[in-house]
């Protein structure tokens, strides 16, 4: 089975670039989507179809494909974005759906 | 406003069935995917088990495989999750989410939980 690999933790100063990056063999065969998860709550969809952003999340938040990486971006962070993210793909052939083990951003 | 509200959970010895149930609103619920995603305490997200708007196809972590059973009704707008053979490591906040029109898409909503502990 396949298998999404993101570092433990991101640390960053606020108004800089954050870049979580997500890896896997799968990657390259199905899009990729992010959450982010604040403490006591439940995931929210922060991007979609690698690049996408649905409504209402802000333009800071971007999303990146190349080969058998993802990569989330938050450009000129803010102390909300601190929380857990987590990248997500699919196994078509099973089916099964796969998350990343997280990964803490933290705003220095 | 898409609303999932989960019930179900508990405190339960190990071996012992529980059944979660999900109610949800505000969405065509018979045009979308439905998951369940577990989290166990301090730890990140599992997906535990999904199926399609028309139930036809269904799938499942191997964690929760052959013990988990994942069901529908589309006319009470509600997604099941019938969990036998309980273990200790099945202690965690289930949720249940909104899956697009696929069974390997995105989760675009999510509820709060009920939350699972599995001890003798």
């Amino acid at each position: 089975s396949y298998e999404l690999t993101q570092p433990p933790s991101v640390s960053v100063s606020p108004g800089q670039t954050a870049r979580i990056t997500c890896s896997g063999d799968v990657l390259p065969k199905q899009y990729a989507y992010w959450y982010q998860q604040k403490p006591g709550q439940p995931p929210v969809l922060v991007t979609y179809k690698d690049i996408e952003r649905p409504s209402g999340i802000p333009e800071r938040f971007s999303g990146s494909s190349s080969g058998t990486t993802v990569t989330l971006t938050i450009s000129g962070v803010q102390a909300e974005d601190e929380a857990d993210y987590y990248c997500q793909s699919a196994d078509t052939s099973v089916p099964y759906v796969i998350f990343g083990g997280g990964t803490k951003l933290t705003v220095l | 406003e898409v609303q999932l509200v989960e019930s179900g959970g508990g405190l339960i010895q190990p071996g012992r069935s529980l059944r979660l149930s999900c109610s949800a609103s505000g969405f065509i619920f018979d045009d979308y995917a439905m998951h369940w995603v577990r989290q166990a305490p301090g730890k990140g997200l599992e997906w535990v088990s999904g199926i399609t708007w028309n139930s036809g196809i269904l799938g499942y972590a191997d964690s929760v495989k052959g013990r988990f059973t994942i069901s529908r009704d589309n006319a009470k707008k509600s997604v099941y999750l019938q969990m036998n053979s309980l273990r200790e490591e099945d202690t965690a906040l289930y949720y249940c989410a909104k899956g697009d029109d696929t069974l390997t898409g995105n989760c675009d909503y999510w509820g709060q939980g009920t939350l699972v502990a599995v001890s003798s």
